[in-house]
């Protein structure tokens, strides 16, 4: 157990529909990575917040989503799904900026 | 942006050899370059780093080495072992170090 927990594990919807992935960072770190990683791709960087607010974006697609909550609870919203939206989507945090990640387990997506 | 490019995709060598992975940054800011290990259906863990004010450094049978005149940094697995079949991902921080960039990946086979 990495002390990032991502839930749900597995998820299945239709195409055009909306889902949330929940990720709890390890006790104490501040900041949350979404990463997406595609069948034999690399990893990815959607978004990053910091103690509740955005500090960086990559190449997030409008139809997604994010935020960090007080808890320091993070939520992936994506939305109008397609099917190459299929993917691992994985949590990241981090304490101090410039250090290494802990990474979830990740919510494998399927989108049908 | 930030880009990393590592090599090789595909890497296959049998227990007890020596296994090499290279990347290249192209950001001559980056200042951390943490290595990734990824074993089948879970998150990538972070296995070592290196600073930009460190040329070397070593943990047992991995060590991994920076050149940053030439943008490039290594990971050096030694003695390899069954175990160390996974794939690997070099990345380095970027311009600020708000988030981290990733290269493709290294898939290494470890042949008993």
């Amino acid at each position: 157990d990495s002390g990032v927990t991502q839930t749900p594990k597995h998820l299945i919807t239709a195409t055009g529909q909306r889902v949330t992935l929940r990720c709890s960072p390890r006790s104490g770190d501040l900041s949350v990575y979404w990463y997406q990683q595609s069948l034999d791709q690399g990893l990815q960087f959607l978004i990053q917040y910091y103690n509740g607010e955005e500090r960086a974006k990559g190449n997030i697609l409008e139809r997604f989503s994010a935020q960090q909550f007080p808890d320091l609870h993070s939520e992936l919203n994506l939305s109008s799904l397609e099917l190459g939206d299929s993917a691992l989507y994985f949590c990241a945090s981090s304490g101090t900026l410039g250090y290494g990640y802990t990474f979830g387990s990740g919510t494998r997506l399927t989108v049908v | 942006g930030e880009n990393v490019e590592q090599h090789p995709s595909t890497l296959s060598v049998q227990e007890g050899d020596s296994a090499v992975i290279k990347c290249t940054y192209s950001d001559s800011a980056s200042n951390y370059f943490p290595w990734y290990k990824q074993e089948l259906g879970k998150g990538p863990q972070l296995i070592i780093d290196i600073r930009s004010n460190v040329g070397e450094k070593k943990d047992q049978r991995i060590a991994v080495t920076l050149n940053k005149t030439a943008k490039h940094f290594s990971l050096h697995i030694t003695e390899t072992q069954p175990e160390d079949s996974a794939v690997y991902f070099c990345a380095a921080d970027d311009t600020g170090g708000f988030k981290t960039i990733f290269g493709a990946g290294t898939r290494l086979f470890v042949k008993a």
